[in-house]
């Protein structure tokens, strides 16, 4: 069956280290990967997008990258701060359904002071 | 700039009871539009989606149903509410086309069923 699977538990670091969120996929053959942040009562809010052909993807101090081999997509915020706390949540851009993405369920991380 | 509005904020109704949700686009022209609900501590799941006006498709055997009637306007109803519908209702759009893109999402709706 087809999956998507986030770190379930929450990932808890220290303020200035770099978090590693990971995104895994099972019988997907995505076109696209997406990551996005979501806040408490809020809607998710778009961060950054991969192509398939595209091995990493950088804006300020987000990175995310995607092995197409492995089925995996690493998101890592660099030099982290309590602010970035917040659930991450990756999405996969399902070609053959058409218009639409399929969300993971997200991990929560907390970036303490 | 576009925006998207969601409302009501927070609703509590009782089961049995109707429901309309209702999001709005403004600043842009044909886009696909979307319906996800978010359980508490889960993850988005996709309800309805629609490319046009009166287009819509469903994802999942439900008691609720989704309309179209304007460009830019989408509306998630029942009939009569479920316990399990409960949950947090969120609207989504993206640019129309073949290309996905990003999803630009409103506020959200936390519907309580009581």
């Amino acid at each position: 069956s087809q999956k998507i699977e986030q770190n379930s538990e929450a990932l808890n670091i220290q303020e200035g280290k770099t978090a590693t969120l990971t995104c895994n996929y099972t019988n997907y053959s995505p076109a696209y990967l997406q990551w996005y942040r979501q806040d408490p009562g809020r809607g998710p809010v778009f961060l950054l997008l991969i192509r398939e052909n595209e091995k990493e993807k950088r804006k300020e101090r987000l990175k995310v990258t995607f092995d197409t081999t492995l089925k995996q997509s690493l998101f890592h915020i660099t030099a982290s701060q309590p602010a970035d706390s917040a659930t991450y949540l990756c999405a996969l851009d399902i070609e053959e359904y058409g218009n639409k993405l399929v969300f993971g369920a997200g991990t929560i991380l907390r970036v303490k002071s | 700039s576009q925006t998207i509005h969601q409302w009501p904020a927070t609703l509590v109704q009782p089961v049995g009871s109707p429901l309309s949700l209702e999001c709005t686009v403004e600043g842009t022209s044909n886009p696909n539009l979307y319906w996800y609900r978010q359980a508490a501590g889960r993850g988005l799941q996709l309800l309805f989606y629609s490319v046009g006006i009166g287009q819509i498709s469903s994802e999942v055997p439900q008691n609720l149903s989704a309309s179209r009637p304007q460009d830019r306007q989408f509306i998630l109803s029942s009939k009569k509410l479920l316990l399990s519908d409960s949950g947090f209702y969120l609207c989504a759009w993206t640019v129309g086309g073949q290309f996905l893109g990003e999803q630009y999402f409103g506020p959200g709706t936390r519907l309580t069923v009581t």
